[in-house]
């Protein structure tokens, strides 16, 4: 079944300790992306990739790190985690620029 | 900034009736035009994409698109309770930019 997945679902922690969140994709394709989605903000994207190795800034990028080192997976990673890093995240990926994007069920993120 | 706009509604229909939903954008070189449904506290899935100015039908959902007027709508014919959620616009933007831009969305409820 293609799709994408992330870990974990949920996940509460405390301010400064490094977390990473998984992403992986099954369906071969070159663009993913990271979104955190906020009341009233709607989806905003954190960073994005063309392909391995490949990474570009999003609109909301501080506070966030990310890779590339093989097609299918891109993880985000939190150095040091804030308060105001709580947020529903999403990971998605698309054959092109043009094309649909197909999301991840989502990781739910509260930090303390 | 490119922005897209929505009404954040909530645009309440009757079961049975036509639900028309609005999106402006700022970029005029825009290529591609995406709409999505999210149910609350799921992901977005992707419900109908356009490209080229005019109508694009797909079953019970039609994407319309005015590049002049830098606008794109979706139009849910015989809405049923089972719409109800919230539609994401999102609009890729020209010049080779991987940011697509995603409006705030609409929040449509369909009651019985």
């Amino acid at each position: 079944e293609a799709q994408v997945t992330q870990n974990p679902r949920y996940l509460i922690t405390v301010t400064g300790k490094k977390l990473t969140v998984t992403c992986s994709q099954n369906m071969n394709h070159e663009y993913m992306s990271w979104y955190r989605q906020d009341p009233g903000l709607g989806l905003r994207q954190i960073y994005y990739s063309m392909n391995v190795e490949v990474t570009d800034k999003g609109d909301v990028p501080e506070g966030y790190k990310v890779s590339r080192k093989e097609k299918r997976n891109f993880p985000l990673i939190l150095e040091s985690p804030s308060p105001n890093q709580t947020s529903l995240y999403f990971c998605a990926s698309s054959l092109g620029t043009g094309n649909e994007q197909f999301f991840g069920p989502g990781t739910r993120l509260t930090v303390l | 900034q490119k922005e897209v706009e929505q009404n954040s509604g909530p645009l309440s229909v009757p079961e049975g009736a036509i639900a028309s939903l609005n999106c402006t954008y700022s970029d005029r070189g825009s290529q591609s035009f995406f709409w999505y449904r999210q149910y609350s506290g799921k992901s977005p899935e992707l419900i109908m994409f356009i490209y080229s100015n005019g109508d694009k039908e797909d079953g019970r959902f039609t994407a319309q698109l005015n590049k002049a007027s830098q606008y794109v709508s979706l139009l849910i014919r015989d809405s049923q309770p089972s719409d109800s959620a919230t539609y994401l616009c999102a609009v890729n933007p020209s010049g080779g930019s991987y940011i697509p831009t995603f409006g705030r969305g609409t929040s449509l409820i369909v009651h019985p």
